[in-house]
């Protein structure tokens, strides 16, 4: 079965740190890959995503992610946290052509000033 | 432009009732699809109308359906719930093979 894996549970930061969470997916065809955010109290909201072209992607907020299809992955990266990068991330593939999501577990990041 | 909006925001079940959930869907959208998020896991989808048929569907029992209308909004119906059942229920539109669009949730206790 198609699975994603998100390796880091929980990641603490300082602001001006710079974030890296990974995002692993098992399915050996053709996906799509998002990751959304889930601010405290508000709702899943998409940061970027990836159909095809550039593997390298670049989000809302200074958020950027690479595919790497030969590892499987879907990292997110942003140079610089801030203070109001304070969330949930998830990420999530679907198979291309069937628009069923299937999310990683997430990652909570807590950035102190 | 309203996004996807859900009712009720949040819900106090007894064991063995029957539940139903609401979403519109974002405007323009005809795909709604459900997911269900326990505490600290990430959405399971539990299915997804368009043009008023379930088009997909997950690893829920038939105790989960559902319902899209004319208009596109959905319903979700639980029967016999559970106090597994327990959870955020999470509504997303879509356009066919395009983002989802995310709904607030209807938080579900089950008690």
């Amino acid at each position: 079965a198609q699975s994603v894996s998100q390796h880091n549970h929980h990641v603490i930061l300082s602001e001006a740190a710079s974030l890296e969470l990974g995002c692993n997916y098992s399915y050996g065809g053709t996906v799509n890959l998002f990751w959304y955010v889930q601010y405290p109290g508000q709702h899943l909201q998409l940061l970027l995503k990836y159909f095809s072209g550039d593997p390298l992607v670049k989000g809302i907020k200074g958020f950027e992610a690479e595919f790497i299809k030969s590892k499987f992955s879907f990292n997110l990266r942003k140079p610089s946290v801030q203070w109001s990068d304070t969330a949930e991330y998830f990420c999530a593939v679907n198979i291309r052509n069937t628009d069923k999501l299937i999310f990683g577990t997430g990652t909570r990041l807590q950035v102190f000033p | 432009d309203a996004g996807v909006t859900q009712s009720p925001t949040h819900l106090i079940k007894t064991r063995g009732q029957q539940v139903t959930l609401r979403c519109s869907p974002k405007s323009g959208h005809d795909t709604v699809s459900w997911y269900q998020q326990a505490l600290g896991q990430g959405p399971q989808f539990i299915f997804q109308y368009y043009e008023e048929e379930e088009r997909q569907r997950g690893n829920f029992p038939d105790r989960f359906s559902g319902h899209q209308f004319p208009n596109y909004s959905s319903e979700l119906n639980v029967n016999a719930l559970l106090l597994g059942d327990s959870a955020l229920y999470l509504c997303a539109s879509s356009l066919v093979s395009t983002e989802a669009f995310f709904g607030q949730g209807t938080r579900l206790t089950v008690v």
